[in-house]
């Protein structure tokens, strides 16, 4: 079984800052890792995912995550935030192998607020 | 690519009516969609796996009488819930998969009176 861990809560920021949210994950099977971001009153985007291949992804918005295996996490990372990146992230982690019925663990979520 | 629509939007019901909620892939085919629940300030509960072609698979603690889901095409899967109580209101968000992949409808929003 697959577990996320999502230690912030909530991450203050003010905007043009770097910010970094934190994600580690726990699994006896390879992993399929997974950051959406909800923004209020709607569903999950994807922001972006690592299946196989380069350990730095680079999604949408500017973005970007690195897996590291050995020290089991996933964070995410953007050099500087803007005011409209305030939102809730959202962690995912699914056994991999493209198995159709595997199920998304999600972690609990961290709030981005960014401050002007 | 990858676009994923829900419908309603948003609902509100009398206590012990059945409210349908659908969850479409729009340019993509789906054999697998999923079901969630999400409580303000919380993370997504999962509730049911949707087959297409077969039985929904629950997750413990879900009552499938009382969450009925039907997935008769590739594109479609309902949720129905049925005989909604006020404790049921919540917003019910599906997935759909394609590759490895899990792409997010906008949610539906109920509210049982």
């Amino acid at each position: 079984a697959q577990s996320v861990t999502q230690l912030d809560s909530q991450v203050p920021v003010f905007e043009e800052a770097p910010v970094e949210l934190r994600c580690n994950y726990s699994s006896s099977v390879s992993v399929y890792l997974f950051w959406y971001v909800q923004y209020p009153n709607q569903g999950l985007q994807l922001l972006l995912k690592y299946l196989s291949g380069s350990t730095l992804v680079k999604g949408i918005n500017g973005f970007e995550a690195e897996f590291n295996k050995s020290q089991t996490s996933f964070h995410l990372r953007k050099p500087s935030v803007h005011i409209s990146d305030t939102a809730e992230y959202f962690c995912a982690v699914s056994a991999g192998g493209g198995g159709a019925t595997n199920k998304l663990i999600f972690g609990t979520g961290t709030l981005l607020a960014v401050q002007p | 690519g990858a676009v994923v629509s829900q419908h309603p939007s948003w609902v509100i019901c009398k206590s012990g009516t059945s409210v349908k909620i659908e969850c479409r892939s729009l340019d993509f085919q789906a054999t697998t969609m999923f079901w969630y629940r999400q409580f303000p300030k919380q993370s997504l509960m999962l509730m049911a796996t949707s087959n297409e072609g077969s039985k929904a698979t629950y997750e413990q603690g879900v009552e499938k009488d009382k969450f009925l889901i039907n997935h008769a095409s590739l594109t479609l899967s309902t949720l129905t819930v049925t005989s909604a109580h006020p404790e049921d209101s919540s917003f019910y968000i599906c997935s759909a998969r394609s590759g490895g992949t899990q792409y997010f409808g906008p949610g539906t929003r109920l509210l049982v009176l």
